[in-house]
């Protein structure tokens, strides 16, 4: 079994705030880690695949960073919006997937 | 291009009765998966199945069973319902050599 742990498990911003939450995977044996969006009453969204210790990768104003050797990757939301109220997951597949229990971000207007 | 489907959208099943929940991946993509989410819980994988065949089963007991068909959609089955059974029920297919997901809208058990 895979420990994939994110923090903190619900935060609520004000619109415009900027945001960002934690997942942390064990580092050893690192093959990839996906972010996912999941909406209320909708299916979860793939928002990134991230491989390379170092990267940074970026989709409007949701950005995301990794460092497989100490084992975390962070999620950044830019002046956050009502509409990216959603759990954000984070998975390490490492021969299935490794889901975390998930970040809720509720937006207030 | 349709996305995954999975049906029913909801089921209520009363302890001890057999379900079938259903998934069509999208067209082209002949890995599924099947996962178990339950509420303040991320999902739990049950099964994943490539070209017909198990290639990877989570910690779930025997109840729990799935197949996938030459159209490469897939049924789980789960029998013998317990209460703690009640969650939504996603399914997810993979591309040919790609390992993101793409999930449906899962399937909502209530066992009562």
């Amino acid at each position: 079994i895979l420990n994939v742990e994110q923090s903190p498990q619900s935060l609520h911003v004000q619109e415009g705030d900027s945001t960002n939450f934690t997942c942390s995977f064990p580092s050893s044996n690192f093959y990839a880690l996906h972010w996912y969006r999941w909406e209320t009453a909708k299916s979860p969204e793939a928002l990134f695949v991230m491989t390379l210790n170092g990267d940074e990768k970026k989709k409007g104003r949701i950005s995301a960073t990794l460092n497989t050797k100490e084992g975390y990757s962070y999620l950044y939301i830019k002046g956050s919006q009502p509409e990216d109220s959603a759990t954000y997951l984070c998975a390490h597949p490492w021969g299935k997937f490794y889901f975390g229990s998930g970040t809720k971000l509720n937006v207030k207007p | 291009d349709a996305g995954v489907t999975q049906s029913p959208t909801h089921l209520i099943k009363t302890r001890g009765q057999h379900v079938t929940l259903r998934c069509s991946p999208i067209s082209g993509h002949k890995s599924v998966s099947w996962y178990q989410q339950v509420l303040g819980q991320g999902p739990q994988f049950i099964f994943q199945y490539y070209e017909k065949e198990e290639r990877g089963r989570g910690n779930f007991p025997d109840r729990f069973s799935a197949r996938q068909f030459p159209n490469y959609s897939s049924e789980l089955n789960v029998n013998a319902l317990l209460l703690g059974d009640s969650a939504l029920y996603l399914c997810a297919s993979t591309p040919v050599g790609h390992y993101e997901q793409y999930f449906g809208p899962g399937t909502r058990l209530t066992v009562t």
